[in-house]
Order: C-alpha cells, then structure tokens, then sequence
C-alpha cells in the first residue's frame, strides 16, 4: 500500500514559472526522499531529507519537512521543459522495514 | 560507473506461465529491491535482498519470488503469471550498509515492462 497521497495529481506550468508539489505521509519516518520519472522509464533520486532537517536545497530544488503535520514540499525554481516527468515522494521507516514507501506521485507538465 | 541494468526490457506472457526478471547493480551496491509499478496500485515495494539473502519483503503472494547472487545480481521470479501483474518492474540497488548514517538512496534501472495476455 502507498504511504500517503501526493497533491496536486497533475501540474501543468508555463517555462519559467516555479513548480510545488506537496506529499503527505502517515506514519513516522526516518527520511524522505523525492524520486523522477521519466514518462515509464526508471526513477532518478532527486534529493533526500532526514527527519531532524527542515529544509534542503540541491540547484533548483527546495525540499521541506515538516514531521509535525507529516507533509513534505519539493520546489522547482525557474523550471524547463525538461522537467516535465512524474515526481514521487518516497518515506523510509524509522522502525521496521526500511524499503521505500511511494507517494501517488505528480504528473508536472512544463510548456515551453 | 555504470547504472542499473535490467533485462530484458520488454516481455510479453501467457497466463500461467512463469517469468524470470534480472538486475545487476551498480558496482560495489550489495542491496537490491524490486518494485512493481501500475497506473491502479503505483509504485510498490516487493523485496529486497542484501548479501544474497532477502532482508525486506513487501506485501505480494509467494507467487513473486527472487534471489540474489554472489555478485550481488539479483533475479525476480513470478509463477503462475495472471493478467493483473502486467506492470513495469523496477530494480533498484543501494550501498545497503550503514543507512542510518548515509541514508539510503537508491538507483533505479530502467525498468522491465512485463505484459501478461
């Protein structure tokens, strides 16, 4: 079963624009991460945030946490047309198994 | 270093038979997890395995299956195919050690796009 749910579904943007995508979870986690996927192809590891940070940055991308309301944000500044792909939340587990648990994703389409 | 791989890429099955997927890691990665990916159920985890014995396992009927080698190739194995597991197959391999320092990213291969008619 999936961790959470991923809002919006689908996102659709103009090139230039920023993009945000929010993920909610449920139980409590060890860290989280946000994954890429190129329409049916595998997934690229974005960023990863532990469960004692708040915020993380890696170029265009702004990841928060907040383990209070167990939601996550991923910002993409200043976005291509090479950003559009799905984008996945994944949770680990502070306890027990620690396989990645997937978010429903957002579909981000960018227009150039 | 080269990526993942998996093979084969693509794979069409009758139901009842039974499939074999490979993986081979990234060079030095020891762990190796399997998802199964639908547009009804998404990304879901099946197993892992670390040092060729299987350390996490999702929730899927024994039907799913795998094992992991010396050199840390892993092959999922599904028997008795049924319609429903039509879905794309992703390996995914880590470092596996010591994730409560390094965290545990992973890398992902480029996926097995099983169909089952």
């Amino acid at each position: 079963s999936q961790q959470g749910e991923e809002d919006p579904q689908a996102l659709s943007i103009q090139e230039g624009e920023n993009a945000t995508m929010n993920c909610s979870y449920k139980t409590s986690i060890n860290n989280l991460q946000w994954y890429r996927q190129n329409s049916g192809r595998g997934l690229v590891h974005l960023i990863l945030i532990r469960s004692n940070e708040r915020e993380k940055h890696s170029g265009r991308l702004r990841v928060t946490l907040d383990t209070s309301k167990k939601s996550s944000s991923l910002l993409i500044t200043a976005s291509r047309a090479a950003d559009t792909a799905s984008y996945f939340c994944a949770t680990v587990s502070d306890t027990g198994r620690r396989a990645l648990t997937f978010g429903s994703g957002t579909r981000l389409q960018v227009q150039p | 270093k080269a990526g993942v791989t998996q093979t084969p890429r693509y794979l069409i099955k009758t139901r009842g038979q039974q499939v074999t997927l490979s993986c081979s890691p990234i060079s030095g990665h020891r762990s190796v997890s399997w998802y199964q990916q639908t547009p009804g159920q998404g990304l879901q985890f099946l197993f892992e395995y670390f040092s060729e014995t299987q350390r996490n396992k999702g929730n899927f009927p024994g039907r799913f299956s795998g094992r992991q080698f010396s050199n840390s190739r892993s092959e999922m194995n599904v028997s008795t195919l049924e319609l429903g597991d039509s879905a794309l197959y992703l390996c995914a391999s880590s470092l596996g050690d010591r994730e409560y320092l390094f965290g545990n990213e992973q890398y992902f291969g480029p996926g097995t796009r099983l169909t089952v008619t």
